[in-house]
């Protein structure tokens, strides 16, 4: 099973609503990776958990709030969000986090904020 | 500050013919270099990578080449096929991902 699954797959909220985005894989992989991508734009990093703890945080604003309950799962909990936050949410996975390895990518989740 | 970029926003190849992705980098620490496509509605998918120390890496239609000297990559694919049609980001081992070039391959 070389699949990470992502869900919703659609997601619309209000500034002042709390939601959460959810990653799936089981794959054995020991880190795992947030990404946001804008249309017409490369993905940007946002969170890396290696070995289930944070290890890369990139500067992201604390309305996005990461979790990692176990190997398997990563939550992105939000929290009065922006407009601008409107966009592609992209879930990752690799068998390590040295960057070398490839990659597996969730099919993203699509944020609107209204 | 964009550290790698696909100069190229766009390419269009006919079927069988050859398809040449090109990236550029600034910063000389990066290690490793990935290439992945992405359709649309999908996650991006890992094609193929090369490490700092070779210069060229092959797998199949693909091949990935490394000029250090000019921090340049390129990916060839060849022959094209319809289904090449994606947008394709080169990445590097820093997890920062290139402007991207959206391919397409017409009959």
């Amino acid at each position: 099973d070389t699949e990470v699954t992502q869900t919703p797959k659609h997601l619309v909220m209000g500034m002042t609503n709390k939601k959460s985005l959810k990653c799936e894989q089981h794959m054995g992989h020991r880190a795992m990776y947030w990404y946001k991508q804008k249309a017409k734009k490369p993905p940007e990093l946002m969170f890396v958990y290696s070995y289930e703890k944070l290890s890369i945080n990139e500067s992201v604003p604390s309305r996005f709030s990461p979790e990692c309950p176990n190997s398997s799962l990563l939550n992105l909990h939000l929290h009065a969000l922006q407009p601008e936050d409107s966009a592609l949410y992209l879930c990752a996975s690799s068998q390590d986090p040295t960057g070398h390895l490839e990659q597996y990518f969730g099919p993203g989740t699509r944020l609107t904020v209204t | 500050d964009q550290q790698v970029k696909q100069n190229s926003p766009s390419l269009s190849v006919q079927e069988g013919r050859i398809s040449i992705l090109n990236c550029d980098y600034t910063n000389s620490m990066f290690d490793y270099f990935l290439w992945y496509k992405k359709y649309p509605a999908e996650g991006p998918t890992f094609l193929i990578s090369i490490s700092s120390i070779k210069d060229k890496n092959e797998d199949g239609r693909f091949t990935v080449f490394l000029n250090k000297s000019a921090k340049h990559l390129s990916l060839h694919i060849v022959p094209s096929q319809p289904g090449d049609s994606a947008v394709y980001f080169c990445a590097t081992d820093k997890l920062i991902f290139g402007t991207g070039t959206r391919l397409q391959v017409f009959p």
